[in-house]
């Protein structure tokens, strides 16, 4: 399994990020959930949000009024467009594949067994 | 959101060594944790998940325990390979919390 992210690594403030992750090797409906995080240079990691075949999503509140995602199953692609960018939305930008997935009437979470190898986006004028 | 801390934050320890690093967890999380190694310039890789399963091509040396707020990993006999900054995930709660890291240097 191969996830491949592709965008910009410069985006101005206040404009949007478009970033496209490619999944080799697992078909994208195949019962997982397809997530983003990031990392901030020299911090921790953050969850962004993720998506399951079908378009059902699960947003960070942190970040869910700038933030929506989408799947595209004929291209074997998800995508994740950001809004209203800040130099603190500077990070590099890693999808991965949600497999331990818990799902409950209350709850609902995932682990990542496969990861991008990460791009790096740059907010900056 | 629940929080997580690991600790210590910093480790320095020789090759052959048995390392601990500790995660906890603001409340209750059963044993949905996982945990991931990270080295500079790499995406994380997953390690454990539900608190003690190792995950497939990751040598047995890890291991994982700890159910409800307090969790471990141990690696039972540091490598060269091990050197990197590792991380904790809660998924019992949404939203999907990390740990701040712990990285395992060089004594």
């Amino acid at each position: 399994v191969q996830l491949q992210e592709s965008g910009p690594g410069l985006v101005k403030p206040s404009e949007t990020l478009s970033l496209s992750c490619t999944v080799s090797g697992s078909s994208i409906s195949s019962g997982y959930y397809w997530g983003w995080i990031r990392q901030p240079p020299g911090k921790g990691l953050e969850w962004i949000g993720s998506i399951y075949e079908t378009g059902s999503t699960f947003y960070n509140p942190s970040l869910k009024s700038r933030l929506s995602m989408s799947v595209d199953t004929s291209k074997n692609q998800f995508s994740l467009r950001l809004r209203s960018l800040t130099a603190a939305d500077t990070a590099v930008y890693y999808c991965a594949r949600g497999a331990d997935i818990l799902t409950a009437y209350n709850t609902w979470g995932v682990d990542f067994d496969y990861w991008g190898q990460g791009t790096l986006v740059t907010v900056s004028s | 959101d629940i929080q997580m801390t690991q600790s210590p934050s910093t480790l320095s320890a020789s090759i052959g060594d048995r390392v601990t690093i500790t995660c906890r967890a603001s409340q209750s999380i059963s044993r949905w944790l996982a945990w991931y190694q990270q080295k500079p310039g790499k995406a994380p890789n997953l390690l454990i998940y539900r608190a003690s399963s190792l995950e497939g091509g990751v040598p047995s040396r890890f291991s994982g325990s700890g159910s409800g707020t307090e969790f471990t990993l141990t690696i039972s006999s540091l490598q060269p390979d091990d050197f990197a900054t590792y991380y904790c995930q809660q998924y019992n709660y949404y939203p999907i919390t990390f740990g701040p890291g712990t990285k395992v240097d060089i004594k």
